[in-house]
């Protein structure tokens, strides 16, 4: 059973940085590429981050661009985003996904709200 | 990257059927057969209900069926249920990076 596990969300100021985690187990960890994906409060789906199965490859969306980066740990089965350069329009409960062929697959975990706030 | 556009609302009374378009571009929906469809009840996490234009997850009742049309991509939920109102969003693969659609909330009259 395929269980994701997202941590690392809190209050920041805006400017400020915060790292997620994401806890991957029920699955090779190593053979999937793996996604972020944030919802704003009330808002609807904005997709954020993939990193390919190797990590060699990522690829972001417009909004995040030089600013956030993914990156995986196999010994600890973990996905991550370093998010920096905070705004108040990166509020939003950030959720990790285990990809398959065009496709963000789920289950998702519960998600880790990430507030930027003054 | 502009997310694709999707009817604010849609809903159909029990028994009914209901269908949700999903609009894109040449880039992302017109562009690769990996268009998905995903169910979020209030307060929990979505669900993929579709993927690849017209497949179905192990789980998923057949009365959820998918297709596409050049860049438009449609959902259809046949013989509503209670249970089957909620928000569905439909998200495309766009050639290393992904889009999902502005969302659509069903409601069961």
């Amino acid at each position: 059973e395929v269980q994701l596990l997202e941590s690392g969300g809190g209050l920041v100021q805006p400017g400020g940085s915060l790292r997620l985690s994401c806890a991957a187990s029920g699955f090779t960890f190593s053979s999937y590429s793996m996604h972020w994906v944030r919802q704003a409060p009330g808002k609807g789906l904005e997709w954020v981050s993939v990193i390919s199965p190797d990590g060699g490859l990522t690829y972001y969306a417009d909004s995040v661009k030089g600013r956030f980066t993914i990156s995986r740990d196999y010994s600890k089965k973990t996905l991550y985003l370093e998010m920096n350069s905070l705004r108040a329009d990166d509020t939003a409960v950030y959720y990790c996904a285990k990809g398959q062929l065009g496709t963000v697959t789920t289950p998702w975990g519960q998600g880790t709200l990430v507030t930027v706030s003054s | 990257q502009s997310a694709l556009t999707q009817p604010p609302s849609a809903s159909g009374s029990p028994g009914q059927s209901v269908t949700i378009s999903c609009t894109g571009t040449s880039s992302d929906v017109g562009g690769y057969d990996y268009v998905s469809w995903y169910q979020q009840h209030p307060g929990k996490a979505p669900k993929l209900m579709i993927y690849d234009v017209s497949k179905r997850p192990s789980g998923v009742p057949d009365r959820f069926s998918g297709s596409k049309s050049g860049n438009t991509a449609s959902l259809t939920v046949s013989g509503l249920q209670a249970e089957d109102e909620a928000d569905y969003y439909c998200s495309s693969y766009a050639g290393s990076t992904y889009v999902f659609g502005t969302g659509t909330k069903v409601t069961v009259l």
